[in-house]
């Protein structure tokens, strides 16, 4: 089975801050990657699909980066309203997600 | 609108079984990949099982050995998930979710899953 391992698993920030989240395959899954937003209570919703494509409806200030092995989402300035847990998802191979990474207000 | 409406959780002891359903509408659920996926209370979220649009490809996840079982009835709108010999470490919000298919921009291509549930909580305690 693929492994996904996200980094941090949790991190603080303040409003306006660029914020890195990096996933990492245990095998190359091209650009089979995915990454949701989760909100306490509510089912995960979709940010970046296929590694950097942007998901309709998405505010720009999210993007995704990478191939093979190793990826990013950025929020390049962020906003109330992005304080949630982020999973990045691998489709190569059935579907695994990383454990998540929580971003708290600083 | 797509509608994922997953019921049938509750409360079970430990070696019980449960029965999980998901109602689709708003989409030709006859064409489109189904899963479910899970997550345990202040846990992150856990791929359970796929099956394709025929039933014909079924995968579950390794920890699952071999409990559960995933179907689908196309002509009834309806995905299943039946667990069998239930622990505590299944307790768990239990999603249904829809497969977009292959979706592909100028440089790459993912399935993602691009409709969910609300979800139904299973626990499983003595």
């Amino acid at each position: 089975d693929i492994q996904m391992t996200q980094s941090p698993s949790s991190l603080s920030a303040s409003v306006g801050d660029r914020v890195t989240i990096t996933c990492r395959a245990s095998q190359s899954i091209s650009t089979y990657l995915n990454w949701y937003q989760q909100k306490p209570g509510k089912a995960p919703k979709l940010l970046i699909y296929a590694a950097s494509s942007l998901q309709s409806g998405v505010p720009s200030r999210f993007s995704g980066g990478g191939s093979g092995t190793d990826f990013t989402l950025t929020i390049s300035s962020l906003q109330p309203e992005d304080f949630a847990t982020y999973y990045c998802q691998q489709s190569y191979n059935t579907r695994t997600f990383g454990q998540g990474t929580k971003v708290e207000i600083k | 609108e797509v509608q994922l409406v997953e019921s049938g959780g509750g409360l079970v002891k430990p070696g019980g079984s449960l029965s999980l359903s998901c109602a689709a509408s708003g989409f030709s659920f006859s064409s489109y990949t189904m899963h479910w996926v899970r997550q345990a209370p202040g846990k992150g979220l856990e791929w359970v099982s796929s099956i394709s649009r025929t039933s014909s490809y079924i995968s579950y996840a390794d920890s699952l050995e071999g409990r559960f079982t995933i179907s689908r009835d196309n002509a009834k709108n309806s995905l299943s998930l039946q667990m069998h010999s239930l622990r505590a470490e299944d307790t768990a919000v239990y999603y249904c979710a829809k497969d977009s298919g292959i979706s592909c921009s100028s440089t790459s291509c993912s399935y993602y899953f691009d409709n969910w549930g609300q979800g139904t909580l299973v626990t499983v305690s003595s």
